[in-house]
């Protein structure tokens, strides 16, 4: 089966740079997705890894260790709006290319 | 244009009901999905259509019947509702490999 684990919740003060880590276990892995969800919305994709190192996007970078099974979501100049859940997501191709999440970290910024 | 509809919205019924949530996606993706989220935003993989096959049946009750007439349908009857089913359900779909999944608004399920 597939498992992930990621911190259940997270606070940081507006301006400052929180990381977000994600483990996980899966046979099949594919790739590794980054996920944004407001209260009330739909995730929405933030970044992807599929091979080791680190993407950029913005604000926002994703790190990936295949070898240590571990990800990690960098978010940079926080802001109010970032006040979200984030969650990690496995792409997984075992019987089907398949999108498995995890719990889910909430992510409170302060002022 | 929206990239992932699904209707409607909302939902509240009474147990016992049978009841449909209906989802489109105009990207011509290959797959979809349908997931729940429950009130502690678990996401959780129900199923997944490849080109109107179904290809993933993860272990949901089999009260739950998805359906895609083609692969840009992918709806979701639901027989004798019961209250455990009380959750938020997303449609998604992702172009088969890719990695990005694009999700539908939601539609969130209230039995009572």
């Amino acid at each position: 089966g597939q498992s992930l684990e990621q911190p259940s919740e997270v606070t940081a003060v507006e301006g400052a740079i929180v990381q977000i880590n994600c483990t996980y276990q899966t046979s099949g892995f594919y790739g590794l997705s980054w996920y944004q969800q407001h209260d009330g919305g739909a995730p929405t994709f933030l970044s992807y890894n599929a091979l080791d190192g680190l993407e950029e996007t913005g604000r926002f970078s994703s790190f990936l260790s295949r070898s240590d099974s571990y990800g990690y979501l960098l978010l940079q100049e926080l802001q109010m709006k970032d006040s979200a859940s984030y969650f990690c997501a496995v792409r997984d191709q075992n019987g089907g290319f398949k999108t498995i999440f995890g719990a889910g970290t909430r992510l409170f910024v302060k002022a | 244009d929206t990239a992932v509809s699904q209707t409607p919205k909302y939902l509240v019924t009474q147990m016992g009901n049978d009841k449909s949530i209906k989802c489109e996606q105009n990207l011509g993706h290959d797959t979809m999905y349908w997931y729940k989220q429950d009130s502690k935003k678990f996401l959780k993989i129900m199923f997944s259509y490849n080109n109107k096959e179904l290809i993933i049946n993860e272990t949901v009750p089999n009260r739950f019947s998805p359906k895609s007439p083609d692969k840009a349908h992918l709806n979701l009857h639901i027989n004798s509702l019961e209250l455990g089913d009380s959750a938020v359900y997303f449609c998604a779909s992702s172009q088969d490999s890719a990695e990005r999944a694009f999700f539908g608004q939601g539609t969130r399920l209230t039995v009572v």
